[in-house]
């Protein structure tokens, strides 16, 4: 595994619910991303946190609300979703500053909107 | 702006043939290019990737990538492909910012028949 873990692996949720996705990496990195993987489109970079500070937000409906309470967690809380944001949303962390930049991703949580 | 192209959504091969996963790529200044595989219902896996040095670069699962500055390419290679590389591939290059965001293609499928 790659020290990336996602809770939970799939999920269920009317339009009006509220739920929250969790991640947790093990790694000792200092950045953190989520991004939505949709069918037949490219990987959507949803949110990018850096040292615990948002530093990147792509238009992101606010129906979608991340938080970094630290930097090993990673969170994002879903609210009055839609339809077309079922898919599999993945979170990855990386260690900025150095001359790596690869992100590691987690398993990603499958996410069903009915 | 970074970007990488994936021409192909599909790449068929026999098991035991070599194979090759073409990527291009649009900076400005030195690329940092990557090379990523999906397998069905998990995250992303960290493959190899190019910062400097070397034009032919080694990672895992015995895949290999040759970086082409005046093709301005990146194309993932293996010698004898294996049934168990069918996969998703994407290439990605990283954003020229202060932190570690990629762009990522759209992917492309690998699938090695026996």
């Amino acid at each position: 595994e790659t020290g990336v873990t996602q809770t939970p692996r799939h999920l269920v949720m009317g339009m009006t619910n509220k739920k929250s996705l969790k991640c947790e990496q093990h790694l000792g990195h200092n950045a953190m991303y989520w991004y939505k993987q949709s069918a037949k489109k490219p990987l959507e970079l949803m949110f990018v946190y850096s040292l615990e500070e948002r530093v990147e937000n792509n238009s992101v409906p606010s129906r979608f609300s991340p938080e970094c309470p630290n930097s090993s967690h990673l969170f994002l809380h879903l609210h009055t979703l839609q339809p077309e944001d079922s898919a599999l949303y993945l979170c990855a962390s990386s260690l900025s500053g150095t001359s790596g930049y690869e992100q590691y991703f987690g398993p990603g949580t499958r996410l069903t909107v009915t | 702006a970074q970007s990488v192209a994936q021409p192909e959504d599909q790449v068929n091969v026999a098991e035991g043939n070599p194979l090759t996963v073409k990527c291009t790529y649009s900076v400005s200044g030195n690329p940092y290019l990557f090379w990523y595989v999906q397998y069905p219902n998990r995250g992303l896996q960290f493959l190899l990737k190019y910062i400097t040095g070397d034009n032919l670069v080694k990672g895992s699962y015995g895949f290999e990538a040759e970086f082409n500055k005046s093709q301005t390419s990146f194309h993932l290679k293996k010698p004898s492909a294996l049934v168990s590389d069918s996969a998703l591939y994407f290439c990605a290059v990283r954003v020229l910012s202060g932190y570690s965001t990629l762009t990522f293609g759209k992917g492309t499928m690998l699938l090695v028949s026996p």
